[in-house]
């Protein structure tokens, strides 16, 4: 049905504060993939989901980022003690798996504009 | 490591004429390259891709784009733009399934355009 939700669509919180930004991908799609767009870095790979497992967690900036995503379904990305620098619009795609024939496309939702003041 | 480069930040180009958007990438193998646009206040959206074949390849909206491995590159064209496609275009390269990092799309800095009557 319904394309790829984020959920908030907009967060403003306070340095050092913890914060979670939600997405739920196209109903089937198996991959996930988080990522981050800002104006100093444009667009950052942060991390994909296969399913509920993780095989690429390289793009996550520190450890204060995490990514966890349960029944193959919604996902869930924390920072913990934000940082002003983490402020961006974090975007969210989902694909089925790309098991043959190339590429699938990455359907991107509306993303999360967070602020950290 | 892949990367993408797209020369040009900021393109303007008048209604009716034609548009060329310039991408080099580099990467070890044989690359899946894709096209998106993000329109203001849009998601971004996925305008064509390659992986393997045929060396020009037809999106959606008009668009066209060439892949060529002597110069590693894969420019985006447009006969005949209208008002309606200016907004911001990226270039991205990603890896092979099933490799490790097949769910990483490396973008470029993307490139605005805006087009004037």
């Amino acid at each position: 049905g319904a394309g790829v939700s984020q959920s908030p669509s907009n967060k403003v919180t306070e340095k050092g504060k913890d914060v979670e930004l939600r997405c739920d991908p196209i109903s089937g799609h198996t991959a996930l993939y988080w990522y981050r767009q800002s104006l100093g870095q444009g667009l950052e790979f942060l991390i994909y989901f296969q399913g509920n497992s993780a095989p690429d967690k390289s793009g996550l900036p520190s450890d204060r980022f995490s990514a966890e995503r349960t029944g193959g379904s919604v996902s869930t990305l924390t920072i913990q003690r934000t940082q002003q620098e983490d402020s961006a619009v974090y975007l969210c795609a989902s694909s089925s798996l790309p098991l043959a024939g190339g590429p699938k496309e990455q359907f991107f939702g509306p993303g999360t504009r967070l602020t950290v003041l | 490591a892949q990367s993408v480069t797209q020369p040009d930040i900021h393109i303007t180009v008048s209604e009716g004429a034609s548009l060329e958007l310039r991408c080099n990438y580099s990467y070890g193998a044989t690359p899946y390259l894709f096209w998106y646009v993000q329109s203001p206040g849009q998601g971004l959206q996925l305008l064509l891709k390659y992986f393997s074949g045929d060396t020009l390849v037809q999106g959606i909206k008009g668009f066209e784009a060439e892949f060529k491995r002597s110069q590693s590159s894969f420019n985006l064209r447009k006969p005949s733009v209208h008002w309606s496609d200016a907004a911001e275009y990226f270039c991205a390269v990603g890896a092979k399934y099933p490799t490790d990092s097949w769910g990483k799309l490396q973008f470029g800095a993307g490139t605005q355009v805006v087009v004037t009557p």
